[in-house]
This record gives structure tokens, sequence and C-alpha cells, in this order.
């Protein structure tokens, strides 16, 4: 089953827009991790925060972590028309990563 | 050198066909993954390697044979593959020592065609 669970599922918005993408999962984690693909290739990792941070910054990307509600979001800010591609929630537990279902995000020139 | 290569990039194959997908890193990586990914669907894990040892299969079907013949390189093995094990397939790899903080690296994948 899906540990994490995006949502919006897509987000169309204009450069220079800020764009928030949520997530939420289940069970106890770890680590909670953000992944971008562009166009069906391989992921890249963008930021990890640990179950006892709350927040973390990575040049324009912001995440933070509510253990209570068992929630992330991922807000990228000024966003760019490179930023187009989906974005993924991943949970940590042990060493497994289980994906959520990923966030369609389109920035328009 | 901090990437993660897959060969081949594409392959079509039958469904009688006997083939193999290759991963390698030079990270000094020593855990290492497959994953399946289905159109407009999240990565799936197949299998973990951990130092050089099968530490987890996901219950995947035995069509799917993966292989560790050293710290640096990762096969998959495919035979007698469905139409439906088309897909991406996604190899990563991590430091197990940095447990639980581990950021995984994935190659590029290789789109997989069977006909």
């Amino acid at each position: 089953s899906q540990q994490g669970e995006e949502d919006p599922q897509a987000l169309s918005i204009q450069e220079g827009e800020n764009a928030t993408m949520n997530c939420s999962y289940k069970t106890s984690i770890n680590n909670l991790q953000w992944y971008r693909q562009n166009s069906g290739r391989g992921l890249v990792h963008l930021i990890l925060i640990r179950s006892n941070e709350r927040e973390k910054h990575s040049g324009r990307l912001r995440v933070t972590l509510d253990t209570s509600k068992k929630s992330s979001s991922l807000l990228i800010t000024a966003s760019r028309a490179a930023d187009t591609a989906s974005y993924f929630c991943a949970t940590v537990k042990g060493s497994k990563l289980t994906f959520g279902k990923g966030i369609t995000l389109s920035v328009r020139p | 050198d901090t990437e993660v290569t897959q060969t081949p990039k594409h392959l079509v194959m039958g469904m009688t066909n006997k083939k193999s997908l290759k991963c390698e890193q030079h990270m000094g990586h020593r855990a290492m993954y497959w994953y399946k990914q289905k159109a407009k669907k999240p990565p799936e894990l197949m299998f973990v390697y951990s130092y050089e040892k099968l530490s987890i299969n996901e219950s995947v079907p035995s069509r799917f044979s993966p292989e560790c013949p050293n710290s640096s390189l990762l096969n998959l093995h495919l035979h007698a593959l469905q139409p439906e094990d088309s897909a991406l397939y996604l190899c990563a790899s991590s430091q197990p020592d940095s447990y639980p903080y581990n950021e995984q690296f994935f190659g590029p994948g290789t789109r997989l065609t069977v006909l």
C-alpha cells in the first residue's frame, strides 16, 4: 500500500509563483524525503527531513514535517519553468523507501 | 563521481527471451536497489542489496532474478517476462552506514517493453 499520499495530484502555476505540495502518511517514520522526476527518467533527491525536525530549507525549497498529523509539505518559491516535473514524497522505515503517488507540477513561462 | 549508470536505456524483448539489466555506481555505496515504475505511478521497491547480500525481496516473481557481483554492480536478469512487466526499471544506491538518513541516488532507468 502507498505510504505517502500527496495532494494536489496536479498543480499548474505561473513562473515566479510559489508551489506548495502536501504529503500525508500513515505509519511512523525515520525520516521523510522529497524527490523530483523529469519526464519518466531517474529521480533526483531534493531534501530530507528527520522525524525530530519540523522545518528545513535548501535554496528555494522549504519542507515542513508534522509528525502528530503525519503530514509534510514542500514549498518551492519563485518557481521556474525548469521546475516542471513530478514530485514524490517518500517515507523511510528501516532500509525501505516508500513513495507516494506523486504530484505533477507544471510551471507556465 | 555521483552518478548511477544503467544500461541499456531501452530494451524490447519477447516473452521467451532472456535479458539482463545492468547498474553501476562508483560512490562507494554499499546498498543498491531495484525499483519498478509503471507510467504515471510511483516507483515500487523490488529488491535491496546491502553489502552485496540480498536483504529485501518484495515478493517479486521469480522471472526477475537479481544479482550483485560486487559492491559497484547490480544486475537484474529477466526471463519469461509478461507484457505487464513493461515498465521503467530504476536502480538506486545509498550508503547504508548513514541509516536512517539514507538519501538514495537514482540512475536514469531502463525502459523495458515486453512484446
